[in-house]
């Protein structure tokens, strides 16, 4: 079946650190990889994603880059900020039977110290 | 434009009572998801819609749950008998249409059953 595995938290970093969460995922055929952000009190939400090997989905100085080779999805950031303590959550979505549904690791805690 | 609302954001209940969660995704999406939150199991899908299609039920844990959705918008989510194990935050999803892969999640009920 459809697996994620991402690494355990809670993680720490001062400001300004390099941050690398790392994801691997089990998947028949070609999923599309996502990672999901919740931060203290509020919902999930969609913070990049990549539909096929090679791209590279970014958005608020995060990065992930789709490797098929090692089937990761690793989420990276060059300097991270107090603001981005949240949880996040690597994920994969496939269409499977004329369903889609997301698969979820099971989220990595990161805390920003100023 | 409004997102995924989800009512009530929270929701104590006593052992063996039914619960209904509502969710109205964002206008125009045709597809809606009901995922579980909890601590034992991270985030777990349950049940699927797209248009007119039948649902895909597989996540549902058991008989006790069920969720319809109406005219192609609003969903509730019904839980009978309530157990203290069904104590979670439930998230609703809604997507634009099949084959999009993205999900915006409404801020989710959180059940609390004594």
């Amino acid at each position: 079946g459809n697996s994620v595995t991402q690494m355990e938290g809670p993680v720490t970093l001062s400001e300004e650190a390099f941050l690398t969460i790392n994801c691997t995922y089990t998947a028949t055929g070609y999923p599309s990889l996502f990672w999901y952000v919740q931060y203290p009190g509020e919902g999930l939400q969609l913070l990049l994603k990549a539909t096929k090997a090679d791209d590279k989905g970014s958005n608020k100085g995060f990065e992930a880059t789709y490797r098929k080779e090692t089937t990761s999805f690793h989420l990276e950031k060059g300097s991270v900020q107090v603001s981005d303590s949240a949880v996040y959550f690597c994920a994969l979505s496939r269409t499977q039977g004329g369903s889609e549904k997301l698969v979820f690791g099971k989220g990595t805690k990161l805390t920003v110290n100023p | 434009g409004a997102g995924v609302s989800q009512s009530p954001s929270n929701k104590v209940t006593e052992k063996g009572k039914d619960v209904e969660l509502r969710c109205d995704p964002i206008s125009g999406h045709t597809a809606l998801y009901w995922y579980r939150q909890s601590l034992g199991q991270g985030l777990e899908f349950l049940i699927y819609f797209q248009g007119n299609s039948a649902p895909d039920k597989s996540g549902l844990p058991s008989d006790r749950f069920s969720a319809e959705r109406t005219g192609g918008s609003v969903s509730t989510l019904t839980i009978q008998r309530t157990q203290q194990e069904d104590s979670a935050v439930y998230l609703c999803a809604s997507s634009p249409r099949q084959g999009t892969h993205e999900q915006y999640f409404g801020p989710g009920t959180r059940l609390t059953v004594t």
